[in-house]
């Protein structure tokens, strides 16, 4: 049962402009969402993070932005640069737990 | 302050046979959890260690254990390996465990079974 849904599973967008990947969930006990990005034969590199008690954080040229009631939250990437060509995963877990629910992943290119 | 290290980077193995993978985790980071990844089922949590205890447990046959040493170093290990345990096995480590924290993870062992 996927808990965690990342639709559209690749994605092109021309540098400088902005990326949008989006993250559904269904298990309403989850309260920390979490972005990572992963190239090829690497792990999981972190990128942001946001609790259920936030509806947006920003670090740099990521956001990330949370709608609880809709289950929804999304990573906006501006602007994008061909260095954030990539897999972006969504994962969630729930309070005192390290347990994560990762969706199946974006590939994302940034054309130069 | 030095990321996570797995070794071996990669494996190769024949069904029936045994491997263990290590992880080290980051300085002073006392959580280690393993997870597997595969093109079919993506990003599967196996389980989670703290204080040399296993805190969670996925959803995976008891042919997968681990354990964590007093200096928070973990291994896992994989008994009569079948050709689907084929995966990249990624370990992270968190700060502690109890609570919602980022896990950072190492660059994963490829094991590939034979």
């Amino acid at each position: 049962d996927q808990q965690v849904k990342q639709n559209s599973p690749s994605l092109s967008v021309q540098e400088g402009r902005i990326s949008i990947l989006n993250c559904d969930y269904t298990n309403s006990m989850f309260d920390y969402f979490l972005w990572y990005k992963k190239y090829p034969a690497e792990g999981p590199t972190f990128l942001i993070s946001i609790s259920s008690i936030k509806d947006k954080n920003e670090d740099g040229r990521f956001t990330v932005f949370l709608n609880k009631s809709a289950k929804h939250l999304s990573l906006h990437i501006v602007p994008s640069q061909p260095g954030d060509s990539a897999v972006y995963f969504c994962a969630a877990s729930a309070s005192g737990n390290n347990r994560l629910a990762f969706g199946k992943g974006n590939q994302v290119v940034v054309i130069p | 302050k030095a990321g996570v290290t797995q070794t071996p980077r990669y494996l190769i193995k024949t069904r029936g046979q045994q491997v263990t993978l290590s992880c080290s985790p980051i300085s002073g980071h006392r959580s280690v959890s393993w997870y597997q990844q595969t093109p079919g089922q993506g990003l599967q949590f196996l389980f989670e260690y703290f204080s040399e205890t296993q805190r969670n447990k996925g959803n995976f046959p008891g042919r997968f254990s681990g354990r964590q040493f007093s200096n928070s170093r973990s291994e896992m290990n994989v008994s009569t390996l079948e050709l689907g345990d084929s995966a990249l096995y990624l370990c992270a480590s968190s700060v502690q465990a109890g609570r919602t924290d980022t896990q950072y993870f190492g660059p994963g062992t490829r094991l590939t079974v034979l």
